[in-house]
């Protein structure tokens, strides 16, 4: 079975760090780009950040460009999601998400994990 | 940025009847790298159209996508119970990915 179980996620103060993670299986991993996307409480989905197939190619959103790092494992089936300098409007549930071919671009995203919250507040 | 703006944001129907969603892009799509998502409540997204008019695997043939260029449209055919949710389009053809703000298609 297709599968993607991020973890990581939690409560944070502003101007903190978090790393959220992706844990593939039932596919294969290393021959696909992957994606996180977000979505803020009751808003909708917002395209964060993605890496090729082999993670040496990596884009961002503006949003957060400059303070999240995507990276991954190809040997733990896994990608992260680095994130520092965390803000308030930072707070949604992430999910990551497997693209369809190996370049991080031109990728519609399918499967998709169930997300972690990530809440950013004092 | 590619601006999407799906319409209508809400949109009541009842069981059987038909459902046209709109998903207009602030400039042209390249190559109709535009998809369809679903998502209930409480639940990840689920991929339903890619390439503006490919259904994914295991979508029923009652949903189809059409459209070019800024215009596009999700059809929904006879709908199901289980076809009431919040329906996202997402362009792919440049280097930053952007949704639409998303229909909620309910019961009327």
């Amino acid at each position: 079975e297709v599968q993607l179980a991020e973890s990581g996620g939690g409560l944070v103060q502003p101007g903190g760090s978090l790393r959220l993670s992706c844990a593939a299986s039932g596919f294969a991993f290393s021959s696909y780009a992957m994606s996180w996307v977000r979505q803020a409480p009751g808003k909708g989905l917002e395209w964060v950040s993605a890496i090729s197939d082999s993670g040496g190619a990596t884009y961002y959103a503006g949003s957060v460009k400059g303070r999240f790092t995507i990276s991954r494992d190809n040997s733990k089936n896994t990608v992260y999601l680095q994130m520092t300098s965390l803000r308030a409007e930072d707070t949604a549930v992430y999910y990551c998400a497997s693209g369809r071919i190996p370049a991080p671009l031109y990728n519609w995203f399918d499967p998709w994990g169930q997300g972690t919250l990530v809440t950013v507040s004092s | 940025e590619i601006v999407l703006t799906q319409s209508p944001g809400t949109l009541s129907l009842s069981p059987g009847e038909r459902a046209t969603l709109s998903c207009r892009a602030s400039q042209s799509v390249s190559s109709s790298y535009l998809a369809w998502y679903q998502q209930k409540p409480g639940q990840a997204p689920r991929l339903l159209i890619y390439g503006a008019s490919s259904r994914a695997t295991g979508i029923p043939d009652r949903f189809s996508g059409s459209g070019s260029g800024t215009d596009f449209t999700l059809t929904i055919n006879r709908l199901e119970p289980e076809d009431f949710a919040v329906y996202y389009c997402q362009q792919y053809g440049s280097s930053e990915y952007t949704f639409g703000q998303g229909t909620k298609l309910e019961i009327k």
